[in-house]
């Protein structure tokens, strides 16, 4: 089983959408989780720390289940800038702190 | 400016040929990694780095070497041992604590002739 595992999509929605997207993960030594956005041939760049109760940015709201070991992203009212690949990215505990990516779920909003 | 620089965008190589990619920051992130992207695929870790003059092999080392012998510092050699070196190099670092995410750097796409 990997560590972490997305749906790689991709997601083709109209704008004004809502669309949500699922993270598992399988060490339960995870402490930190986050998602990231990945624009066509650039760099990964921070979305959203996940909390343990949930946060919510504008339309983003991520959420973090323990128990079942995932995560999940929703995008309200999705905009034709919403499209990009979404990587969800968790880090160990312990000294080293490994870090993992998720490969990645790609959104694509249609007009 | 703060934050990564990688050094070129873009570079060109004949195969045979060893090439060294540059990561310098300015942030002051104790830890550095260099990531392999393949297109349409998610990334992979070649090597990361806690602290000054250590580092560890990720999942894909075979082929590369690097060394970190200052803090801002972690430059990735591609060397002609590594058999399919065109991809997308990312360089991302973090301050080692917690909860702290990972910055990343804009990239060096590595193709090979």
């Amino acid at each position: 089983r990997k560590e972490v595992e997305q749906d790689p999509g991709p997601f083709n929605v109209p704008e004004g959408a809502t669309v949500a997207f699922n993270c598992t993960y399988s060490n339960s030594a995870s402490q930190s989780f986050f998602w990231y956005r990945q624009d066509c041939r650039k760099e990964p760049k921070l979305l959203m720390s996940v909390y343990s109760s949930g946060n919510e940015d504008g339309r983003f709201t991520a959420q973090l289940n323990r128990a079942s070991q995932y995560i999940s992203l929703l995008i309200r009212d999705s905009k034709l800038s919403d499209s990009a690949t979404y990587l969800c990215v968790v880090i160990l505990s312990g000294g080293y702190q490994k870090v993992t990516f998720g490969t990645g779920t790609k959104l694509q909003v249609i007009p | 400016d703060g934050g990564i620089t990688q050094s070129p965008k873009y570079l060109f190589r004949k195969e045979g040929q060893n090439v060294t990619l540059s990561c310098e920051q300015n942030l002051n992130h104790d830890a550095m990694y260099w990531y392999r992207q393949d297109p349409g695929q998610g990334l992979r870790l070649i090597y990361y780095s806690q602290i000054v003059n250590d580092f560890q092999k990720g999942d894909i080392a075979e082929g590369y070497s690097v060394s970190r012998e200052k803090k801002e510092s972690f430059p990735l050699t591609v060397t002609s041992a590594q058999k399919n070196p065109t991809a997308f190099y990312l360089c991302a670092t973090r301050q080692s604590s917690s909860y702290n995410e990972q910055f990343f750097g804009p990239g060096t796409r590595l193709t090979v002739l």
